[in-house]
């Protein structure tokens, strides 16, 4: 069936950069997200890609996709500490709603 | 542009009682879906609607129920309150146009059943 996972914890220094990756299992997906959530917050989509790409830059975020070993990975560069939140990966195989997330990292970002 | 509401935050409800939550989509998103959070089974996917029809659905019982109404505003509905249904409960819109699945979702209802 449909599985995302993700590895729960990461930590870094104010200034390095964070990769948080994320496997999938569903060969049929077709786009894949990265969200954002805050403590007692909704979630706030980063960024997404389709799966006929290999990356995506935008500012201090870029996605890189493997879609021969279904990975993927977000890269955040100079981390911040308002950086600091729990990550989700998601897959959608179609256009329109479903998405599977994964478990979520969480990002702690020290000064 | 305003964002995905979703109405009411917070709600307490008994076990036994139903609930419905209620999530206005931004302008222009036809397709509403929604989720529950938990610490334990993290992000589930409930339901989709689309032009007013359930178009996808999620591994949940029958006490959970949607609708979607003509101007895209969507309702969903728990029946017989358990207590493993309180949750964070967030609803996601989305246009929908060619190459555009890009999905925003709502600050959530958080649920507590007693």
């Amino acid at each position: 069936g449909e599985d995302v996972e993700q590895s729960l914890f990461l930590s870094v220094r104010e200034g390095d950069s964070s990769v948080i990756n994320c496997t999938y299992t569903d060969s049929s997906s077709t786009y894949l997200y990265w969200y954002k959530q805050e403590p007692g917050a909704g979630l706030q989509l980063l960024t997404y890609i389709f799966s006929n790409m290999d990356m995506k830059q935008d500012q201090r975020l870029t996605v890189l996709l493997n879609k021969k070993d279904k990975h993927l990975s977000l890269r955040i560069a100079d981390t911040q500490t308002g950086d600091s939140a729990i990550y989700f990966c998601a897959e959608s195989e179609n256009q329109g709603g479903k998405l599977i997330f994964g478990q979520g990292t969480e990002l702690s970002v020290k000064p | 542009k305003a964002g995905v509401t979703q109405t009411p935050r917070y709600l307490i409800k008994t076990r036994g009682q139903q609930v419905t939550l209620s999530c206005s989509p931004i302008s222009g998103h036809r397709s509403v879906s929604w989720y529950q959070q938990t610490p334990g089974q993290g992000l589930q996917f409930l339901f989709e609607y689309f032009s007013e029809t359930q178009r996808n659905k999620g591994n949940f019982p029958g006490r959970f129920s949607g609708r979607q109404f003509s101007n895209s505003r969507s309702e969903m509905n728990v029946s017989t309150l358990e207590l493993g249904d309180s949750a964070l409960y967030l609803c996601a819109s989305s246009f929908l146009a060619a190459g555009d699945n890009e999905q925003f979702f709502g600050p959530g209802t958080r649920l507590t059943v007693l």
